[in-house]
């Protein structure tokens, strides 16, 4: 199965400034994608990260507000930009590999 | 918009079997899938069913009727440490898009 990598793994940020979250992946894939999970609550989609063309984003989620890179088929970034409380979640990237899908550790967002 | 359905929390006893079921309405429909989570961790795969029947893998077995949007997740032998979020997806998209939406997740507190 893939092997995802995340960092930071965990960070603590003020109100008002941008956060940008690695994801890398052992080996190349087409798709990554990426969730939120808020706490106490479940896998929430934000966006479809492909390689070479802008990401899909899920109804609910904007560009402005979750910039992502995917520079080439191992790497992504998510940006979650002008942070507020709100945001306080584990932000995860996932790649789908033999018809099953795989997580990444996850990055715990809190933000002050 | 995609609905996926499952109880909030189980309870059950060591050593006893336990359903969990999950409900789906979903604007097409291209495989079930079933993960564990525990607190603070990143969910891991547990099932796949993509055709109607039974998948058995040791002490998990899920179980799928497309024609139903229904299926469940059977544990048996339950262990103190299978106490865990359990979260059911779906990924809807025969286009290979391959991201998943996933329910709210079911917390099964297993007890002595």
């Amino acid at each position: 199965s893939a092997v995802i990598s995340q960092k930071p793994s965990r960070d603590i940020c003020q109100r008002g400034t941008s956060l940008t979250i690695q994801c890398q992946v052992d080996s190349q894939v087409t798709m990554m994608f990426w969730y939120r999970q808020q706490p106490g609550q479940s896998l929430t989609l934000i966006a479809t990260a492909n390689q070479g063309s802008e990401a899909t984003y899920e109804s609910g989620f904007v560009i402005d507000k979750f910039p992502i890179s995917r520079p080439n088929l191992t790497f992504s970034t998510l940006t979650v930009s002008n942070m507020s409380p709100e945001d306080s979640s584990i932000y995860l990237c996932s790649v789908p590999e033999g018809g099953e899908q795989f997580f990444g550790p996850g990055t715990r967002l809190t933000v002050l | 918009g995609q609905n996926i359905d499952q109880p909030t929390e189980m309870t059950a006893t060591e050593g006893a079997i336990v359903q969990i079921n999950c409900t789906y309405q979903t604007s097409g429909f291209n495989g079930l899938f079933w993960y564990q989570q525990h607190a603070g961790e990143a969910p891991t795969f547990l099932s796949y069913n993509v055709l109607d029947g039974l998948e058995e893998k040791g002490r998990f077995s899920s179980f799928l009727s497309r024609s139903k949007g229904y299926s469940y997740l059977l544990l048996k032998e339950l262990q103190m440490k299978d106490s865990a979020s359990y979260l059911c997806a779906v990924r809807p998209d025969q286009t290979g898009a391959n991201n998943l939406f996933f329910g709210t997740g079911t917390r099964l507190t297993v007890i002595p």
